[in-house]
């Protein structure tokens, strides 16, 4: 089974250009996750989507930062204009729609797998 | 929000040793995982586990929701088990999937 594909690896830009990153989820999974890991610290949860419906949103700067899963398979996250504290990896994620077996009687459905990740680095 | 601390923040083992990280909560979760992060970034999913014991191979896992805790142990570890470990949580009566991540453990384990 192939696990979540990520792109670019790598990307180093100045800051104040745009930047896209893209996700393709493990085949089956209905929730994505797009994260932010700053050096030294744990992955913070940008924005989730439920097939192509948007869960959360609330840590998303929205000035900036957008994102879209528009047929409820890969999903691209993009900032513009990037500022330095951007600089960060940005993890993808995915797992199984737990509502699709009766709620939590689908022990684990949640587990969440992560894609290698997109390093940035603002300039 | 609901808090995750993990403890220690940093651990050197000599490769053979067995070891013991904690994850404490400060709520009741419905939702616990804990990763390892290798040298590369790649985070590996190694344990659902909101209640109960877990065991694969030389980790196995508990976690003591009434007590909001979670341990997770190496055995004999080897150098391969290097990286950062975290401790994730969804808060009760969360159903989102949404996981709140501790600050991490960093093993380095010596040959």
């Amino acid at each position: 089974e192939a696990g979540v594909a990520q792109s670019p690896r790598y990307k180093i830009i100045e800051k104040r250009q745009s930047v896209a990153f893209w996700c393709n989820p493990i085949s089956g999974h209905a929730t994505l996750y797009w994260y932010q890991q700053i050096l030294g610290q744990g992955p913070k949860l940008l924005i989730q989507f439920q097939n192509n419906g948007v869960v959360d949103d609330s840590q998303l700067p929205k000035d900036r930062f957008s994102a879209e899963r528009l047929k409820g398979v890969d999903s691209t996250l993009k900032i513009q204009p990037a500022k330095l504290e951007d600089s960060a990896v940005y993890l993808c994620a995915s797992s199984l729609d737990r509502m699709s077996f009766g709620g939590r009687g689908y022990v684990g459905a949640d587990t969440q797998y992560f894609g290698p990740g997109t390093r940035l680095t603002v300039l | 929000g609901i808090q995750v601390e993990q403890s220690p923040p940093d651990l050197i083992l000599q490769e053979g040793a067995n070891s013991t990280l904690r994850c404490n909560f400060s709520d009741s979760v419905n939702n616990l995982q804990w990763f390892h992060q290798n040298p590369w970034g790649q985070l590996i999913n190694l344990f659902y586990i909101p209640s109960g014991t877990k065991q694969n191979g030389r980790l196995s896992a508990t976690t003591v929701a009434t007590e909001r805790y979670s341990l997770l142990y190496i055995s004999s570890s080897q150098t391969t088990d290097s990286g950062v470990y975290f401790c994730a949580v969804e808060r009760e009566p969360g159903n989102t999937g949404k996981l709140i991540f501790g600050q991490g453990t960093t093993l380095q384990v010596k040959p």
